[in-house]
């Protein structure tokens, strides 16, 4: 069955730090790949997506992924961190059959950003 | 252009008593998303809908829930007779079309709460 797993429930890093958060999947074909940021009280706002081609893709904010086949992996990466980038992160894989596309979020990063 | 509505934002409801969670789709939009998010956990898929349409629903469980887009007004998802575990922040999410290339632009979320 597809999933996504987000390794680290809980993140905190000092303001211009480098930042890493885990995402790996499961999923037989080749997946389309999200990652979707949450403020408190807030909806969803999507960072960046890869569906093919160049396997390091940039989004908005200052944020990149990297997809790697061989680890069902697709990391997100931000060079310097921002307080405000302090947020949960969802990595998702979509499912694309039928026509539409499905999404499976994994249970999100919680990020903390010191000053 | 203004974003996904929903609303309300909070709910409180009695166990036993009806939720009903609206939600307006971006303008031009005709394709429509609920996911449920449980504390500590990522977005779970539950239901597609396009205009007047069921497409997808078998994220719903199967006793108490539907949803509804009608021809005009906003989508309707539609507990009955809420128990505790129905607890939860609902999502709806947005795309003007069903590719995989289609963005789903997310709300900010209804939190019901079950008393």
């Amino acid at each position: 069955a597809q999933s996504v797993t987000q390794p680290d429930i809980h993140i905190t890093v000092s303001e211009g730090a480098s930042l890493e958060l885990r995402c790996n999947y499961s999923y037989g074909a080749t997946p389309y790949l999200f990652w979707y940021v949450q403020s408190p009280g807030q909806g969803l706002q999507l960072l960046l997506k890869y569906f093919s081609g160049d396997t390091l893709v940039q989004g908005i904010k200052g944020f990149e992924a990297e997809f790697k086949r061989s680890q069902s992996s697709f990391n997100l990466r931000k060079p310097s961190v921002h307080w405000s980038d302090a947020a949960e992160y969802f990595c998702a894989v979509g499912l694309f059959s039928g026509g539409y596309n499905k999404l499976i979020f994994g249970a999100g990063t919680r990020l903390a950003v010191h000053p | 252009n203004a974003g996904v509505m929903q609303n309300p934002r909070h709910l409180v409801r009695r166990r036993g008593q009806e939720a009903r969670l609206r939600c307006s789709p971006m303008k031009g939009h005709s394709h429509v998303y609920w996911y449920r998010q449980l504390p500590e956990e990522g977005l779970k898929f539950m239901v597609y809908l396009q205009k007047e349409n069921i497409i997808d629903e078998s994220g719903m469980p199967k006793e108490r829930f539907s949803a509804e887009f009608p021809k005009e007004g906003p989508s309707i998802l539609r507990i009955q007779q809420v128990v505790r575990g129905d607890s939860a922040a609902y999502f709806c999410a947005s795309s003007p079309g069903s590719g995989s290339l289609y963005e789903q632009y997310f709300g900010p979320g209804t939190r019901l709460t079950v008393t």
